[in-house]
């Protein structure tokens, strides 16, 4: 059964930075695609951002509201994804999400929230 | 520009059968997408994918109930036999070169 556990979640203020943790288990780590997906309060999915395997070069891309602020990274020996988010926002404020396949999400974890407040 | 229109809500009575649409932008009607179910204060679950032809690969566990069709630019989710469980928020997604992934705004479905 594929699991993803997200954590590191927590009240940050606004230019602060937090690193969001995704482990899982489950499926074969090293050879998925992964995502981050947010989810302001009340309101819908937003696709974060994304990293490709490293037998797929391992490169990522992002959306605009976090590029150049946030960095999608991955450690195949501990099965974790990771989400650096530097220089928050109050709009950064969401439940975050990870998420594995290529181009569309296929499982999904429970979520941690950031809340980005003064 | 590759966007997706969801209905904000929606609903249908217990025993009853809905149809959920998501469309696609103009230029952007051969594209794929994906359907996803996020009950209360829980995380999405993907529930299938969607071709334009209306083929579909649904995820594992997903009941019969649910099914997908298309026509054109327009995407369909209907779920059939609806129970109180069903009642949740209806994502379409679609992704694109250089673009990435794309959601539409969802649907809030009631089980009345």
């Amino acid at each position: 059964e594929v699991q993803l556990v997200e954590s590191g979640g927590g009240l940050v203020k606004p230019g602060g930075s937090l690193r969001l943790s995704c482990a899982a288990s489950g499926f074969t780590f090293n050879n998925a695609w992964l995502s981050w997906v947010r989810q302001a309060p009340g309101k819908g999915l937003e696709w974060v951002g994304r990293i490709r395997s490293k037998a797929d070069g391992g490169t990522t891309d992002y959306a605009a509201p976090g590029k150049g602020r946030f960095t999608i990274l991955r450690d195949d020996s501990k099965n974790t994804l990771y989400l650096q988010m530097n220089s928050l926002k109050s709009e950064d404020t969401a439940v975050y999400y990870c998420t594995t396949g290529d181009s569309y999400g296929t499982d999904w974890g429970q979520g941690t929230l950031v809340t980005v407040s003064s | 520009q590759l966007v997706l229109t969801q209905s904000p809500s929606a609903s249908a009575s217990l025993g009853a059968s809905v149809k959920l649409t998501c469309t696609l932008s103009s230029g952007h009607s051969s594209y794929a997408i994906a359907w996803h179910q996020q009950q209360p204060e829980k995380g999405p679950r993907y529930l299938m994918k969607l071709n334009s032809d209306g083929s579909h690969n649904k995820g594992d566990g997903i009941p019969d109930r649910f099914s997908g069709s298309s026509s054109g630019a327009e995407r369909y989710l209907t779920i059939s036999t609806l129970q109180s469980e069903d009642e949740a928020d209806y994502y379409c997604q679609t992704w694109g070169t250089g673009i990435g992934w794309v959601f539409g705004g969802g649907t809030k479905l009631t089980v009345l």
